[in-house]
């Protein structure tokens, strides 16, 4: 079955830095498009940003633009989102989920999440 | 501010139909038929109930169906069971090549 785990999540001061990681299991990672989406505390669902099954493009919300970058590793299995210029309204919950295909479509698997809390 | 907009709750009694809606643009949810339901508990991940508008994943109860009219989608549970209360969502593709959420509706069963 479909397994996505999250990791690297933690505290970290404003404009600072973190990369989370995604292991995937279970299907055949290098054939889908994969996201990340975050859900702050008591919040809704935000989509964050998008990679094609090669890595060729990537997507991402005007929120997280600039300051983002999401890259996959197909031969390890692993998504990742380096989060750079980290801001006290980035603190949520992270989720990597996969696409149904590799079309930017709303996700079909989600992972449990890794929670990235932005304070001094 | 979501840019799909939900109602932030709505209540049932068990046995009930109820249905919540999710309205948007022709941008998003009326220009294309890439709308998702997701169910999520407390403090646990997402789960796809509806994609596509109208399919099922497979696992998903038959009690869940969804459907558009113009730009807005909706996603109606028959019977309802006291397991159904939880948090939906909806996501919708958009024509600036980015995906949407809705703000999520509580389900309280009553």
């Amino acid at each position: 079955q479909v397994q996505l785990v999250e990791s690297g999540g933690g505290v970290v001061q404003p404009g600072g830095s973190l990369r989370l990681s995604c292991a995937a299991s279970g299907f055949t990672f290098s054939t889908y498009g994969m996201h990340w989406v975050r859900q702050a505390p008591g919040k809704g669902l935000e989509w964050v940003a998008f990679i094609r099954l090669d890595g060729s493009h990537e997507y991402y919300a005007d929120s997280v633009k600039g300051r983002f970058t999401i890259s996959r590793e197909n031969p390890k299995n692993t998504l990742y989102l380096q989060l750079n210029s980290l801001r006290p309204d980035d603190t949520a919950v992270y989720y990597c989920a996969k696409d149904r295909l590799n079309h930017l479509l709303p996700p079909e698997y989600w992972g449990q999440g890794t929670l990235v809390i932005v304070s001094s | 501010q979501s840019a799909l907009t939900q109602p932030a709750s709505v209540s049932g009694s068990p046995g009930q139909s109820i249905t919540f809606s999710c309205t948007g643009t022709s941008n998003d949810v009326g220009g294309y038929n890439y709308v998702s339901w997701y169910q999520q508990y407390p403090g646990e991940a997402p789960r796809l109930m509806i994609y596509d508008v109208t399919n099922r994943p497979s696992g998903v109860s038959n009690r869940f169906s969804g459907s558009k009219s113009g730009n807005t989608a909706s996603l109606t549970i028959s019977g309802l069971q006291a397991e159904d209360e939880a948090d939906y969502y909806c996501s919708s593709y958009t024509s600036s090549g980015t995906l949407e959420f809705g703000g999520g509706t509580k389900l309280t069963v009553v």
